[in-house]
């Protein structure tokens, strides 16, 4: 069965520190697509990145870095120079190619100034 | 944005009481799911759906059914509302296997 482990229940950090999320997960199928979404004080959903199976390149988008790796079956998101801006509820998600689609049980991350 | 609308946003129910929140999309995607959020859990997925009248349960059915009887409504009944499913539910839609989910509003349902 398809599970999503985010171990770090919260993390505080001081404004400009680099923090890394941690996101592990277990699956069957070859073929799955893993996401990382992000949950503001405000409540939305916003999705910032989906990544197959297949494509273990580690991808960067301005202060946002993501890191995939097959062998130890895990996805970490790393925030460099955080922002008081970042400060939310991250969460991890798998989907399997039969589409059921699982988060883990989320990382809230606190930013000080 | 992704048209995805749930309703109510607001409830408070007593035990016992049938309640059913309603999740509606003019994005005609295949796929929709129903979560809870809860302090501690994160999201977890109650039931989904691959298409009309296909449903399949999740992690934490129990005590939830859900009908979808065309493309664009996805039901989530409490067919006895508890206490213990005092929560904020959230409708995604996804329209295949390699897309990103977008999600509703959240509905904050409140059994007393």
């Amino acid at each position: 069965a398809q599970k999503v482990t985010q171990a770090q229940t919260e993390i505080s950090v001081v404004e400009k520190e680099d923090v890394t999320l941690d996101c592990v997960y277990e699956t069957r199928d070859t073929t799955y697509y893993l996401f990382w979404y992000k949950q503001p004080p405000s409540g939305e959903l916003v999705f910032l990145i989906r990544r197959n199976s297949f494509d273990e390149q580690n991808e960067i988008s301005g202060r946002y870095s993501w890191n995939f790796q097959k062998s130890t079956s895990s996805f970490n998101f790393t925030i460099t120079a955080s922002q008081v801006v970042d400060s939310a509820v991250y969460f991890c998600a798998l989907s399997e190619y039969g589409n059921k689609l699982v988060f883990g049980a989320g990382t809230i991350l606190r930013v000080k100034s | 944005d992704a048209g995805i609308t749930q309703s109510p946003r607001h409830k408070v129910t007593e035990t016992g009481t049938p309640v059913t929140l309603r999740c509606h999309q003019t994005e005609n995607h295949r796929y929709m799911y129903w979560y809870r959020q809860d302090p501690g859990h994160g999201l977890r997925l109650i039931h989904y759906s691959y298409g009309v009248k296909d449903t399949d349960k999740g992690e934490v059915s129990d005590g939830y059914s859900v009908s979808r009887s065309k493309t664009e409504d996805f039901l989530l009944t409490l067919e006895s509302a508890t206490s213990s499913q005092t929560s904020v539910y959230f409708c995604a839609i996804k329209q295949g296997a390699d897309t990103e989910a977008f999600f509703g509003q959240g509905t904050r349902l409140t059994v007393v």
